[in-house]
């Protein structure tokens, strides 16, 4: 069965300081990747997504992953966060093969800025 | 388009009640998702339906949850009778391919006393 780790719950960084969130993923062949962002009270907006091809992918307000097969990783990174960043991040995984359309979501990672 | 409409954003209702949790998905696309998210257990996978038809109910928790699509456009997620446990935020979400990124409405935040 397909599953997602995300290995850090709460991450706390300065502002303006580089970022990278986690996720390493199970999964028996390379499957589509997705990152979401929740900000409180809200619902799950994606920042980017792999399916296939180059394996850095941009998204938008400025993160980046790179889809690390031999990791079997995804992480995501903004090089300067912002403080309108912190939010609950989610690594997710879904399937490239028919018969099993689900999203798989992480526990997600609390980002939380400081000035 | 308005994205994924849900209603309402918010309900309290007593043990024992009746609840109808709405969702309108996103015009032209195929799959919609019902998801629910809590503290203890993150974001959960209820239900999901592939052209109004549903596919995988096996995370729905209990005979008390029954999930319909009479169309295209809509809907519903219905709690009977509810109970404190299932006090959680529901999302509903639709897709326009397989394994597509699914966009997200807001929520409703159920709370059950």
């Amino acid at each position: 069965a397909q599953s997602v780790t995300q290995p850090d719950i709460h991450i706390t960084v300065s502002e303006g300081a580089s970022l990278e969130l986690r996720c390493n993923y199970s999964y028996g062949a390379t499957p589509y990747l997705f990152w979401y962002v929740q900000s409180p009270g809200q619902g799950l907006q994606l920042l980017l997504k792999y399916f296939s091809g180059d394996t850095l992918v941009q998204g938008i307000k400025g993160f980046e992953a790179e889809f690390k097969r031999s990791q079997s990783s995804f992480n995501l990174r903004k090089p300067s966060v912002h403080w309108s960043d912190a939010a609950e991040y989610f690594c997710a995984v879904g399937p490239p093969s028919f018969g099993n359309e689900k999203l798989t979501f992480g526990t997600g990672t609390r980002l939380t800025i400081i000035p | 388009d308005a994205g994924v409409i849900q209603s309402p954003r918010h309900e309290v209702t007593e043990m024992g009640q009746e609840v109808t949790l709405r969702c309108k998905p996103i015009s032209g696309h195929d799959y919609l998702f019902w998801y629910r998210q809590t503290m203890m257990r993150g974001l959960e996978l209820l239900i999901y339906f592939n052209n109004n038809v549903p596919i995988d109910d096996s995370g729905m928790p209990e005979d008390r949850f029954s999930a319909k699509m009479p169309n295209a456009s809509f809907s519903t997620l219905k709690i009977q009778p509810s109970e404190p446990r299932d006090s959680a935020v529901y999302f509903c979400a639709s897709s326009a391919l397989r394994g597509a990124e699914a966009f997200f409405g807001q929520g409703t935040r159920l709370t059950v006393v």
